[in-house]
């Protein structure tokens, strides 16, 4: 069993759709989480990341983190074309940040 | 440099060759990781730096892979005897600090091919 699990998809949606990315973990000892952004042929770029459980809301985009479950997710509200991009959970405890699978998000205009 | 600079951006290489990838992390940054990325998958850690020393060397899959960062700023990651499985993008990242937080900036990789 991999450490994070996530749901590669693809996942395609209508623009201005609400947006729901998720993932679930097994370490309990990650503290804190974090979602990447990759566009094609591109390094990774951090969207958000949150400290423990909680909410966190960044504009468009809110990350929840519930511990007791090892669930994590990630909202982008009025979903845009510009938003389509493969969407990369990751997480540490302590040195090495690990990352899921990634779900490629495709947004129709 | 602004970001984080890697070469070469394309290494096509047969195999049983030596590779070495470069990684010019964002000038200031202490901390430095190396990832591998296969196609539809995502970052698979390899390697973390702190400083000059290897903090965290677990992901590095055999003996064939090795990676120097002998002045705490550019790194390289060199691949012995090339295999076709290794290919994939290899991604390298810095950060300022220990990056409990997990703020990594990434360059754009450096893609592998074995042929």
């Amino acid at each position: 069993q991999k450490e994070v699990e996530q749901d590669p998809g693809p996942l395609s949606v209508p623009e201005g759709a609400i947006v729901s990315l998720n993932c679930t973990y097994s370490n309990s000892a990650f503290q804190y989480f974090m979602w990447y952004r990759q566009y094609s042929r591109k390094g990774p770029e951090l969207l958000m990341y949150t400290y423990s459980s909680g909410n966190k809301e960044d504009g468009r985009f809110t990350a929840q983190v519930d511990k007791s479950s090892k669930y994590i997710s990630l909202f982008i509200r009025d979903s845009q074309p510009s938003d389509s991009a493969t969407y990369l959970c990751a997480m540490t405890g302590a040195s090495k940040i690990i990352f899921g699978s990634g779900t490629r998000l495709s947004i129709r205009p | 440099g602004a970001g984080v600079s890697q070469t070469p951006s394309n290494k096509v290489t047969e195999k049983g060759k030596y590779v070495e990838l470069r990684c010019d992390p964002i000038s200031g940054h202490t901390a430095l990781y190396w990832y591998r990325q296969s196609l539809g998958q995502g970052p698979e850690f390899l390697i973390y730096f702190q400083g000059t020393g290897a903090a965290d060397d677990s992901g590095l899959p055999n003996d064939r892979f090795f990676a120097v960062r002998p002045e705490g700023s550019v790194s390289t990651l060199k691949i012995q005897r090339t295999e076709r499985g290794d290919s994939a993008v290899y991604l390298c990242a810095s950060s300022f600090g220990p990056s409990n937080t997990g703020e990594l900036f990434f360059g754009e990789g450096s893609r592998l091919t074995v042929l």
